[in-house]
């Protein structure tokens, strides 16, 4: 079954250094997303792209953050300089739909879990 | 801006027996309800979703059902089982099906076995 594969699976930085996750989403998908769960917390929406460029972000996708789809396979999320409130799981997702008449299901990864010291 | 809540953070329900998850939603836009499953160190995996135009979808042991004037929806598991035990998260999303999705802080569900 095809998956959405992310690495790396945990990283630890310093504050203030710059971090980059990386996902490799479904080969045939067209809408990527970013997500993350601060520890306890719900699942909060970051940031979606479809067509290379980036359709909606939260008010948490500020300019510390960036995204890249620089091959046309990975989907990348940086972080420019690290906080300790970004400490969070991140996850990958991606789907297929360019938009229908039901709810497209949006496939995860297992997630980055970063540890900013 | 709790748009999805899930009121109930845990859950303890016998092997065999029925267990409901419950959700509330303020967002009389939101089109579509899907219901996600997590393990521990993986990502969310979907269940089971439902229209706003329908009340009731089943799939195997998961029904989910909706009320929209109250804007409540459940997920029913039917057995239960252990491998069931994990945390499930509500999540909406609205009209065109590729927005993003607003998710519930989710439920931990454990099956005593």
């Amino acid at each position: 079954e095809p998956e959405v594969t992310q690495t790396p699976s945990h990283q630890v930085t310093q504050m203030g250094q710059e971090v980059i996750l990386r996902c490799v989403p479904i080969s045939n998908h067209l809408y990527f997303y970013w997500y993350r769960q601060i520890l306890g917390q719900k699942v909060e929406f970051l940031v979606s792209f479809y067509n290379n460029e980036i359709s909606e972000k939260s008010e948490i996708f500020d300019d510390q953050f960036s995204v890249e789809r620089p091959d046309g396979s990975n989907f990348t999320l940086k972080i420019r300089s690290t906080k300790l409130e970004d400490s969070a799981m991140y996850f990958c997702a991606s789907t297929t739909s360019e938009g229908s008449s039901g709810a497209n299901v949006l496939t995860f990864g297992a997630g980055s879990r970063l540890t900013v010291l | 801006d709790q748009q999805v809540k899930q009121n109930s953070p845990s859950l303890s329900v016998q092997e065999g027996r029925i267990s409901i998850l419950n959700c509330d939603y303020t967002n009389s836009m939101f089109d579509y309800f899907l219901w996600y499953k997590k393990y521990p160190a993986e990502g969310p995996t979907f269940l089971i979703s439902i229209s706003s135009i329908k009340d009731k979808n089943e799939d195997g042991r998961f029904t989910v059902f909706l009320n929209k004037s109250a804007k409540h929806l459940s997920l029913h598991i039917v057995p239960s089982q252990p491998g069931d035990s994990a945390v499930y998260f509500c999540a909406a999303m609205g009209v065109f099906g590729n927005e993003k999705l607003t998710f519930g802080t989710g439920t931990r569900l454990t099956i005593i076995p």
